[in-house]
């Protein structure tokens, strides 16, 4: 079935750099993508979205970039900071179609 | 209530045992989705409900899973006789509409089949 992927599970960057986790998805029909973020014995936390009309968009810390032609999307954090640590799940869907896709997840993991 | 809210947090049940687990959603959110989170994995796609009704069920891992919901708020979840495979955390989540709009996640519901 159709499904997103990350490429890296997990990732450590150190304090103050900045991250990107990386999503590649196989539904080319896919036009709504979202990032969560998920701390241990929480619910996904909403971070990000993006729409298939747009190929990037900022948030505070956060930018997601789109690339419809490779079908890959990921995730910047600029400045990482400790609370940053976390899984990240990339997520798609048709906004026609209810049915939200989630990858596996990436670790990310701060160094002080 | 101020976000999604799902009881129990945490449950233990035995082998054959059937288990009902709830989510009480954001006030006048309409859409309501259930996923399924093992351990360190990804989320895998159960049922929704739009209003009352479930447009997909088609993520049910089986027949010994069904979900509800009444008056276009609460919604059970109910696994019967579970099985040591059905472990895992139980996610809630709910959108004003669509999931064009965002959606927010309850905290989840731990259960574990012994």
């Amino acid at each position: 079935g159709e499904s997103v992927g990350l490429h890296l599970p997990t990732l450590s960057v150190q304090e103050g750099d900045n991250s990107i986790i990386n999503c590649a998805y196989s539904n080319s029909a896919s036009d709504y993508f979202i990032w969560y973020k998920q701390e241990s014995g929480k619910g996904p936390q909403f971070i990000i979205d993006i729409r298939s009309n747009m190929d990037k968009r900022q948030g505070q810390r956060v930018t997601v970039l789109l690339n419809k032609t490779v079908k890959h999307l990921s995730l910047q954090i600029a400045a990482t900071q400790p609370g940053d640590s976390a899984v990240y799940f990339c997520a798609e869907t048709e906004t026609s179609y209810d049915k939200v896709i989630f990858g596996p997840g990436t670790s990310l993991s701060v160094i002080p | 209530g101020a976000g999604v809210s799902q009881s129990p947090s945490n449950k233990v049940t035995e082998k054959g045992k059937d288990v009902e687990l709830r989510c009480d959603p954001i006030s006048g959110h309409t859409a309501l989705y259930w996923y399924r989170q093992s351990l360190g994995q990804g989320l895998e796609f159960l049922i929704y409900f739009q209003g009352n009704s479930a447009p997909d069920k088609s993520g049910l891992p089986s027949d010994r899973f069904s979900a509800e919901r009444t008056g276009g708020s609460v919604s059970t979840l109910t696994i019967q006789r579970t099985q040591q495979e059905d472990s895992a955390v139980y996610l809630c989540a709910s959108s004003l509409g669509l999931w064009g709009t965002e959606a927010f996640f309850g905290q989840g519901t731990r259960l574990t089949v012994v």
